[in-house]
């Protein structure tokens, strides 16, 4: 079985400031990995995924993750942050097996003010 | 991207009632579609799976009598919610994935907001 830690569950931060929001994984085996933001009563946005390859995946919004397997880590990263960036961020692992749903972290909300 | 759609967004009932929520996926054909419930301020927990022309697959500890999942058609599941209670008040939040593999995203719909008085 797959599970998912969000280390950090709140991350204040200043507009124009980076900003990582931390997510490790656990699994016997392989994984996808996604990133997903929630804003207040909406449902969920991908941001971006880790399926193979290139271990550093760059997303919308100006948000990038890096998979790093030895460390069963997958964090997520944003150099220069805006207000608009205040949400819920989930971090997901799925099994690579047909038909398995998304296995979520208990989210971290970031919280951007001026 | 591939849209889901919920309905109803926001749902007020009177405890003992049942509600139904649909989802629906509007541009593709979704043989899996997944029930989340998010709690407030906490992560998605996920329900059941639920299958296109079988019988959905709950999760550990999820009452089955309690939330009927039906998956009549490729593009449509219906989430009801028998008899319900207070504590059955939450975030209810489908999703499904396009194509049959597992290298996709889920698409999600905008979740429904139940209210039990």
């Amino acid at each position: 079985a797959q599970s998912v830690t969000q280390l950090d569950s709140q991350v204040p931060v200043f507009e124009e400031a980076p900003v990582e929001l931390r997510c490790n994984y656990s699994s016997s085996v392989s994984v996808y990995l996604f990133w997903y933001v929630q804003y207040p009563n909406q449902g969920l946005q991908l941001l971006l995924k880790y399926l193979s390859g290139s271990t550093l995946v760059k997303g919308i919004n100006g948000f990038e993750a890096e998979f790093n397997k030895s460390q069963t880590s997958f964090h997520l990263r944003k150099p220069s942050v805006h207000i608009s960036d205040t949400a819920e961020y989930f971090c997901a692992v799925s099994h690579n097996q047909a038909g398995t749903a998304l296995i979520f972290g208990k989210g971290t909300t970031l919280s951007v003010s001026s | 991207g591939a849209v889901v759609s919920q309905h109803p967004s926001r749902v007020i009932c009177k405890s003992g009632t049942s509600v139904k929520i649909e989802c629906r996926s509007l541009d593709f054909q979704a043989t899996t579609m997944f029930w989340y419930r998010q709690f407030p301020k906490k992560s998605l927990m996920l329900m059941a799976t639920s299958n296109e022309g079988s019988k959905a697959t709950y999760e550990q500890g999820v009452e089955k009598d309690k939330f009927l999942i039906n998956h009549a058609s490729l593009t449509l599941s219906t989430l009801t919610v028998t008899s319900a209670h207070p504590e059955d008040s939450s975030f209810y939040i489908c999703s499904a994935r396009v194509g049959r593999t597992n290298t996709g995203e889920l698409f999600f719909g905008e979740g429904s907001r139940l209210t039990v008085l």
